[in-house]
C-alpha cells in the first residue's frame, strides 16, 4: 500500500513570491492534517480536513496561507507571498477517519523542505 | 493547556546500550501518547502507542508505559543499534472531537558502533 505522497521534497524561492504543496492520502483515509515543522522542533498543525471539509484550521495564517483539498483526497497548501520566516519543512499527514478521534493513527508524508531566500 | 516535554538531545550511546528518552505531558481529559520515529531523510513513523493509563505500546524492542500518576510515557529500548539512530517524537493526542496531535520538541539519538 503507498504511503502519504508529497511533492515537491524540496523547494527554494526568494521572499514575496508564491509556492505551492501537493499532497495526496493513503488511499482512503478521511482525514489529512498539514503541520509546519521549524528546525528543532516537533510539528505544529496547521489545518485539518475531514473529507473536502476543514474542520480546525485556527493555527492556519490566513493572512498568507490557504489550502483547499478539493474532492475530499488531494490536498494543496500555498503561501503567497512567502517570508524568510516560513523556511521549515511542510508535513503532511493522513487517517482513516474511522475509530475515535484519540486513537485514529496518522500516517505521514516525507515532507517538504522550504527555503525561502 | 496541553503540552508535551521530552528530555534534551542529542543523546549519544554505544551500540548494546541501555535507551531512556523521557516525556511528560500536560493534558486535560485522557489522551492518547504516541512515540514518533523520524529517521534521516525520511517522514515521522509510528512507532508505538498507548490509549489508556498502565497501557504499555511496544515495537521493535522500544516499550512505552502510560502513567497516569507520574503523566510520563517515557521510550525504553534495552539494547539499542545503529540504526535506531533517528529522532524521537513524543506526542499526545488529546482527542475530543479534535484528534489532533501535540508533539514535544523531539530528541535525536546517535548510536555508535
Amino acid at each position: 500500500e503507498a504511503g502519504v505522497v508529497q511533492s515537491p521534497r524540496y523547494k527554494i524561492i526568494e521572499k514575496k513570491q508564491p509556492v505551492a504543496f501537493w499532497c495526496n492520502p493513503i488511499s482512503g483515509h478521511n482525514t489529512l492534517y498539514w503541520y509546519l515543522q521549524n528546525l528543532g522542533q516537533g510539528p505544529e498543525l496547521l489545518i485539518r480536513y475531514e473529507n473536502e471539509e476543514a474542520v480546525d484550521d485556527s493555527q492556519l495564517p490566513k493572512d498568507r496561507f490557504s489550502a483547499e483539498r478539493l474532492k475530499g483526497v488531494d490536498s494543496t497548501l500555498k503561501i503567497q507571498p512567502a517570508e524568510l520566516g516560513d523556511s521549515a519543512v511542510y508535513l503532511c499527514a493522513s487517517s482513516s477517519g474511522r475509530g475515535t478521534p484519540s486513537t485514529d493513527t496518522q500516517y505521514f508524508g516525507p515532507g517538504t523542505r522550504l527555503t525561502v531566500l | 493547556g496541553n503540552s508535551v516535554t521530552q528530555m534534551e538531545g542529542p543523546v549519544t550511546l554505544s551500540e548494546e546500550a541501555f535507551l531512556t528518552i523521557n516525556c511528560t505531558y500536560t493534558a486535560t481529559g485522557y489522551p492518547s501518547l504516541f512515540w514518533y520515529v523520524q529517521y534521516p531523510g525520511e517522514g515521522l513513523q509510528l512507532l508505538l502507542k498507548a490509549t489508556k493509563a498502565d497501557d504499555k505500546g511496544s515495537n521493535k524492542g522500544f516499550e512505552a508505559t502510560y502513567r497516569k500518576e507520574t503523566t510520563s510515557f517515557h521510550l525504553e529500548k534495552g539494547s539499542v543499534q545503529v540504526s535506531d539512530s533517528a529522532v524521537y517524537f513524543c506526542a499526545l493526542n488529546y482527542g475530543g472531537s479534535q484528534g489532533n496531535l501535540i508533539f514535544g520538541k523531539g530528541t535525536k539519538l546517535s548510536v555508535k558502533p
